[in-house]
């Protein structure tokens, strides 16, 4: 069973440009969540995704949109790239909410983008 | 104010002491995680809570739903449990998910 795993590790891209990260899901968890981690802050949920649709969106603006595809991996991307995107963008996948069984989210190891 | 408010901020055991971190929240939840983050990032799910209790080794977690609040704790605690700890709600409508700004752990030998 494998878990979750992040794409690239690290970025490095220009105020303005677009990035995008990938993240593929935990075997048998169908749903996938990305969350931005400022230094020494906790994580911010960006939004989740369940069955190729977006069902949960936090406080980010529209230049955050996401897929996912058929078999479960998602891609995050951002446009227009600003300064304070500079964080850790990390994935997790789970089993939908209130299936039994699901015990709690698989987090990916993230991608360190740094925008200059 | 945070949705999430965790305490303390920061906390250095030696080892074999009992720890306990906090976590207060304020939205209606459906779950709390608490999760541990190593340094470079990488993040485990230790538990999933929406009611009671759970125990996994020398883990604890408790929450009391009509008080908001949970907590972590760890039992004779080593330096390989110096990590932050994250406590995260997902609320009940909306699937919306809140974080704690972490507890960061050092268990010295």
């Amino acid at each position: 069973e494998t878990g979750v795993t992040q794409s690239p590790t690290h970025l490095i891209k220009t105020r303005g440009q677009q990035v995008t990260l990938r993240c593929s899901s935990q075997s048998g968890h169908n749903t996938v969540s990305w969350y931005q981690q400022a230094l020494g802050q906790g994580p911010q949920f960006i939004f989740q995704y369940y069955r190729e649709e977006e069902n949960g969106r936090g406080n980010f603006p529209p230049r955050f949109s996401g897929l996912q595809f058929p078999n479960y991996s998602s891609e995050l991307n951002v446009n227009a790239l600003e300064l304070d995107d500079s964080a850790l963008y990390l994935c997790a996948s789970s089993a939908p909410p209130g299936i039994r069984g699901n015990y709690g989210y698989t987090f990916g190891s993230g991608t360190r983008l740094t925008v200059v | 104010k945070n949705e999430v408010e965790q305490s303390p901020q920061n906390l250095t055991a030696q080892e074999g002491e009992f720890i306990t971190i906090n976590c207060s929240y304020s939205v209606g939840i459906s779950a709390l995680h608490w999760l541990q983050q190593h340094p470079g990032g990488g993040i485990v799910s230790l538990f999933m809570l929406s009611s009671g209790k759970k125990k996994h080794g020398r883990l604890i977690a408790t929450i009391n739903i009509q008080e908001k609040h949970s907590s972590l704790h760890i039992t004779a605690s080593h330096p390989r449990d110096s990590a932050v700890y994250i406590c995260a709600v997902r609320s009940f409508a909306g699937n919306q998910f809140y974080f704690g700004t972490g507890t960061s752990l050092t268990v010295i030998p």
